[in-house]
């Protein structure tokens, strides 16, 4: 299966501990993108890379947030000293340039105790 | 604030029903409109997506959604649903004025649960 894949799937973690999600993108897309859902909401955007070039970040995404796609392929999520309000499916998407379909992968569920 | 709105939370519908789930959008200008779904313990995946053309869209599966640019809107349709339709459904936007093109946003979504 060639599709985004995400690790891990699944994350419980404790209030204060940092934690890092892996996405990797269908490999001819130089776009990947990073959302966040909680229950019973859309996906949120968060950030976007276009090869390893950060070119977009929400507000959402506070100084404990960081991202990066070191060699313009897989991409991490990092969430430094974690809240319960973090708690969320983390999604990753990529894609190929400028408003085309966005391929999401299955997402990694975050729960902070 | 732009945004995408879906008129239903939750619908409850019998096989063989008809299908429509409303969506609008707050800006008037040329977008891009996308519809997902994503069916119980799978990710998301595109129904169907408008860029220009004929505002009439068919997707995968039997659904369709009409653009009507003066009613900021592009609802969801399927004549029949299927009890394996049971699904949350995503209406989402492109292109919204002082975002890139690459930024989508989701609206939040509307549960449908099909009764066999």
């Amino acid at each position: 299966d060639t599709g985004v894949s995400q690790d891990p799937r699944h994350k419980i973690t404790k209030r204060g501990q940092n934690v890092t999600f892996r996405c990797d993108p269908i490999s001819e897309h130089n776009r990947l993108y990073w959302y966040r859902q909680t229950l019973g909401q859309g996906p949120e955007f968060l950030t976007y890379f276009q090869n390893e070039a950060q070119l977009e970040k929400s507000r959402l995404l506070s100084d404990r947030f960081s991202a990066e796609r070191p060699k313009g392929s897989f991409s991490t999520l990092e969430i430094q000293r974690t809240e319960q309000g973090d708690s969320a499916m983390y999604l990753c998407a990529s894609s190929l340039p400028r408003g085309r379909e966005q391929f999401f992968g299955p997402g990694t569920r975050l729960t902070v105790l | 604030a732009q945004s995408v709105s879906q008129h239903n939370h939750h619908v409850i519908l019998s096989e063989a029903a008809s299908l429509e789930l409303g969506c609008n959008y707050s800006y008037g200008g040329t977008v891009n409109l996308f519809w997902y779904v994503q069916y119980p313990g799978q990710h998301l995946q595109l129904l169907l997506k408008y860029f220009s053309g004929d505002p009439l869209v068919k997707g995968i599966k039997g659904f369709e959604a009409e653009f009507i640019k003066s009613k900021f809107s592009f609802n969801l349709r399927k004549p029949s649903v299927q009890w394996s339709d049971t699904a949350e459904y995503f209406c989402a936007v492109n292109g919204l004025p002082k975002t890139s093109y690459d930024k989508v946003i989701f609206g939040p979504g509307t549960s449908l649960s099909v009764i066999p």
